[in-house]
């Protein structure tokens, strides 16, 4: 069974680094068919993807977000981390990996983690 | 970056009827296209890849057609479990990007 869950912190506080990281199980960060994406969606708003990592370690990332995101990953932990710097209140969102795989997309979900940006 | 727009914004229907949701793609994405079903509170569900695959486990009431610029998603006869925000994304370019969801609220 391929399972995905984000953790990390439920508040962090403006212009302070965010660090999230998904465990995965039920499929390996080295399979070349396989990667995972990270996913983000404000309060009452709609989905905006972040990022992606590739089994090779080529990450691909939101024109938008590019200069503070930094996706990497631990094959041997089954871990894939997601730092984003100088958090804002808009920020605040729930934070989703998601298991991507060549030719169908996300088809798997973690349940997602609620980070709230606040002093 | 590849703009998804979605239509309508807001679907209102009863149980049993036949709904259409259209995503428009700002250039063509082939057919790498993915139909989203996201309830409140929950992660989104992949219901749909390849614009008309359906992903396991998925009610054959489900269907997506199109390709280039221009898709839909079909619920043939509407369940009350079907009541939900839909959200179609496009994975031919990166940066990946969503339409902006379609929510499909009980008359």
């Amino acid at each position: 069974q391929v399972t995905l869950k984000e953790s990390g912190p439920v508040l962090v506080k403006p212009t302070e680094t965010l660090t999230l990281t998904c465990t995965v199980s039920g499929f390996s960060l080295s399979n070349p068919t396989m990667g995972v994406s990270w996913i983000r969606q404000p309060p009452g708003k709609a989905l905006e993807w972040l990022g992606h990592i590739f089994s090779n370690d080529r990450v691909s990332y939101s024109r938008s977000l590019r200069s503070r995101l930094t996706i990497s990953k631990d094959t041997s932990k089954s871990q894939v981390v997601l730092t984003m710097t100088v958090m804002d209140p808009v920020d605040t969102a729930t934070y989703y990996c998601a298991r991507g795989m060549t030719d169908y997309g996300m088809d798997v979900w973690g349940q997602g983690t609620t980070v709230t940006v606040s002093s | 970056d590849i703009q998804m727009t979605q239509s309508p914004s807001t679907l209102s229907a009863s149980v049993g009827d036949r709904v259409t949701i259209t995503c428009r793609a700002s250039q063509t994405i082939t057919i790498s296209l993915a139909w989203f079903q996201q309830k409140p509170g929950k992660a989104p569900k992949l219901l749909i890849y390849k614009a008309s695959s359906l992903h396991s486990g998925v009610p054959l009431r489900f269907s997506g057609s199109g390709s280039g610029t221009e898709f839909t998603l079909t619920i043939s006869s509407l369940q009350p479990d079907d009541f939900a925000t839909y959200y179609c994304q496009q994975y031919n370019t990166y940066p990946y990007t969503f339409g902006q969801g379609t929510k499909l609220e009980i008359k």
